[in-house]
């Protein structure tokens, strides 16, 4: 199965201030189609996830631009900019190139 | 809109069954393939496997073959997951979801299933 390793564990932001998420996979999430199924989530407590970035760096329906996706191959991030109370949670990335889908295991965005 | 609706929470002893369903709209049910995550308490999450709502064939992540079963009533647009020989490990909130580009966009609410004696 690929490995999927979120960094940070933890991520203690100031509000307005900025936030980066690493993920890096086992292996290169470049599909054989040549697109990279990377994705990325946030879930509030007591809440289901919510698909935030997908295939890397395509921001879902009303996502607000202050999040952004980058990366290729088997090293990704996500980068959000302006922290917002709403945008505290755990932050989850999900390989879908490969079969098992895997996740990263998660980042908490806590308030310092 | 494109909603996922799951069934209540369930409170079950070791060695019962339990029947979680997801009943879809918004959409046509049998274009896109369902879903299935497990997130245990104060865990991550974890990608159990898939069914094909048009054919209806299931395909099992290698930790949920066995007494985890796909099924579906097409008829109702509802995805089935039933667990039989429950085990206090299985206790956990249970998602369906739905992709839009592999990508699990739709999330149902959640199903919480409590094993305890």
């Amino acid at each position: 199965d690929v490995v999927m390793t979120q960094t940070p564990v933890s991520l203690p932001v100031s509000l307005g201030g900025q936030a980066s998420i690493s993920c890096r996979s086992s292996q290169s999430l470049v599909h054989s189609n040549g697109n990279t199924y990377l994705h990325w989530y946030l879930q509030k407590p007591g809440q289901s996830p919510q698909l935030l970035i997908y295939r890397v760096s395509n921001r879902f329906s009303g996502v607000p631009d202050r999040f952004s996706g980058s990366g290729s191959g088997t090293d990704f991030t996500l980068k959000i900019s302006r922290v917002e109370p709403e945008d505290l949670g755990d932050y989850y990335c999900l390989q879908s190139t490969h079969f098992p889908r895997t996740f990263g295991g998660g980042t908490k965005l806590e308030l310092k | 809109q494109i909603q996922l609706v799951q069934s209540g929470p369930e409170l079950k002893k070791p060695g019962e069954s339990v029947k979680i369903s997801c009943k879809a709209s918004g959409y046509t049910f049998t274009d896109y393939a369902m879903h299935w995550v497990k997130q245990a308490p104060g865990k991550g999450l974890k990608w159990m496997g898939w069914i094909n709502t048009y054919t209806g064939k299931p395909t099992y992540a290698d930790d949920f073959k066995g007494r985890f079963v796909f099924s579906l009533e097409a008829s109702a647009s509802t995805a089935n997951l039933q667990i039989s020989n429950l085990k206090n490990e299985d206790t956990a909130t249970y998602f369906c979801a739905r992709d839009v580009y592999s990508d699990f966009a739709y999330w149902g609410q959640g199903t919480l299933v409590t094993v305890s004696s």
